[in-house]
């Protein structure tokens, strides 16, 4: 079964300092990943999403995550944060047609931004 | 543009209780699904749907009912509502396929009494 493993509850970030999210999953076969965001009282916004070819993809609002599968990680990087990046942000992972398509979610990271 | 629209957006019930949570989507999406979301625990499935008439089973199904008559709609039933099913819900759609991203409602917050 797939799963997905963010070891970070929360994280506090000055504003304009770097921020990197970690995500570990767990699929057997090539894994579909995505990254969400959601802001206070909001549904979940995707940024950005990977499915094959260049290990290092781009996503809204700044947003980058480098695929590595010898780690099996999807970790979300951004170089300088802003205030309004405070919100919490959820990896995911997409299971195969035969088990339904489905998409396992991690715990969620919840991103403090101090001014 | 409405997207996902979920309601209610808030609602209290008492333990017995039976609702309906409503979702609709205006995208011609084969894809829906509710999910639950408590804290430190991420979204987890309910239930979801591949297109009208067909409906599966996800994680945490027990205690909810959903049904698919049209490509539109995918109500949520709670049967009899109990403390434990206290969480805010969120339906989504997609297209079919692995690589297409869920566009997600805007929740539904549920406390049972």
């Amino acid at each position: 079964a797939q799963s997905v493993t963010q070891p970070d509850i929360h994280i506090t970030v000055s504003e304009g300092a770097s921020l990197e999210l970690r995500c570990n999953y767990s699929y057997g076969a090539t894994p579909y990943l995505f990254w969400y965001v959601q802001s206070p009282g909001q549904g979940l916004q995707l940024l950005l999403k990977y499915f094959s070819g260049d290990t290092l993809v781009q996503g809204i609002k700044g947003f980058e995550a480098e695929f590595k599968r010898s780690q099996s990680s999807f970790n979300l990087r951004k170089p300088s944060v802003h205030w309004s990046d405070a919100a919490e942000y959820f990896c995911a992972v997409g299971a195969s047609k035969a088990a339904g398509n489905k998409l396992t979610f991690g715990g969620g990271t919840r991103v403090l931004v101090k001014p | 543009n409405a997207g996902v629209t979920q309601t209610p957006k808030f609602q209290v019930l008492k333990t017995g209780q039976s609702m309906t949570l409503q979702c609709a989507q205006d995208m011609n999406h084969e894809y829906m699904s509710w999910y639950r979301q408590d804290p430190g625990m991420g979204l987890r499935l309910i239930h979801y749907s591949v297109g009208a008439g067909i409906t599966d089973q996800g994680e945490v199904p027990n205690g909810y009912n959903v049904s698919r008559s049209t490509t539109e709609d995918f109500p949520l039933r709670l049967l009899s509502a109990a403390p434990s099913q206290t969480s805010v819900y969120f339906c989504a759609s997609r297209k079919t396929g692995r690589n297409q991203p869920q566009h997600f409602g805007d929740g539904t917050r549920l406390s049972i009494l």
